[in-house]
C-alpha cells in the first residue's frame, strides 16, 4: 500500500507570494491533519479535514486556509507568505472513522522557504 | 490547552543500554502519541495508547492516565534508534489529531 504522499518536497517562494502544498493520504484514509514545524515553536497542528470537512483549526491566521477533494486528497495554502511561514510542512492520514484508535500516518513534508 | 513536558531534551546512550523518555501532559486524555523523527523530517508513529501499555519490538511504551504520565522505553539501543522521539496529546475538547506536541528528545546512541 502506497504511504502518504506530499508533494512538492520542497519549495521556495519571496514575501508575498501564495503558496499551495498537496498531500494524497493512504488509499482508504479520510482523515487528512496538517502540522507545521519550525526550530522556534515545534510541531504545531494546522487543521484537520474529514470527508472533505474541516473537523478541527489550530492558531493560525486566516492566511492558512485547506480544503479536502472527494477523493481525500488534501491541500493547504498560504496566502502573503511572510518570512516567518518557512518551515516543514507534514500531513498525516488515519482511517479514522470519528473513533479515535486509529495511528497517524505521516509523509515526508513539504520544505517551504520564504525568502 | 494541553500542557506537554517532555524529558530529557537530550540523551546519549551507549549501543545495548536502556532508554526511558518521560512524558507527562495537563489535561486528561483519550490517547496518547509517541512519534520517531530522523533528521531530513520524516515522522513515523510508533504508538498510540490509551492505557496500560504496548510493545512493538525492542519498543515499550507505558501510560498511566491517574497520573497523567508516559513513558518510552527502548531496550537494547542500537545506533539506528538514533532520532528524535516526540510525545503529543489531544487538544482539551478536540478530536485524538488536534494535538499539542512536546518539544521533544534528541536521542544519539553511540556504537
Amino acid at each position: 500500500k502506497a504511504g502518504v504522499t506530499q508533494t512538492p518536497r520542497y519549495l521556495i517562494k519571496t514575501r508575498g507570494q501564495q503558496v499551495t502544498l498537496s498531500c494524497s493520504p493512504i488509499s482508504g484514509h479520510r482523515s487528512v491533519s496538517w502540522y507545521q514545524q519550525t526550530p522556534g515553536q515545534g510541531l504545531q497542528f494546522l487543521f484537520e479535514y474529514f470527508s472533505e470537512t474541516q473537523r478541527n483549526k489550530g492558531n493560525f491566521p486566516g492566511r492558512f486556509s485547506g480544503r479536502q477533494f472527494s477523493n481525500s486528497r488534501s491541500e493547504m495554502n498560504v496566502s502573503t507568505l511572510e518570512l516567518g511561514d518557512s518551515a516543514l510542512y507534514l500531513c498525516a492520514s488515519s482511517a479514522a472513522t470519528g473513533g479515535y484508535n486509529s495511528p497517524l500516518h505521516f509523509g515526508n513534508g513539504t520544505r517551504l522557504t520564504v525568502t | 490547552k494541553n500542557e506537554v513536558e517532555q524529558s530529557p531534551q537530550n540523551l546519549t546512550a551507549q549501543e545495548g543500554e536502556f532508554i526511558t523518555i518521560n512524558c507527562s501532559y495537563s489535561v486528561g486524555i483519550s490517547a496518547l502519541h509517541w512519534l520517531q523523527q530522523h533528521p531530513g523530517g520524516g515522522i513515523v508513529s510508533l504508538f498510540m495508547l490509551s492505557s496500560g501499555k504496548k510493545k512493538h519490538g525492542r519498543l515499550i511504551a507505558t501510560i498511566n492516565i491517574q497520573e497523567k504520565h508516559s513513558s518510552l522505553h527502548i531496550t537494547a539501543s542500537h545506533p539506528r534508534d538514533s532520532a528524535v522521539y516526540i510525545c503529543a496529546v489531544p487538544n482539551s475538547g478536540g478530536s485524538n489529531y488536534k494535538l499539542t506536541f512536546g518539544k521533544g528528545t534528541l536521542l544519539t546512541v553511540n556504537p
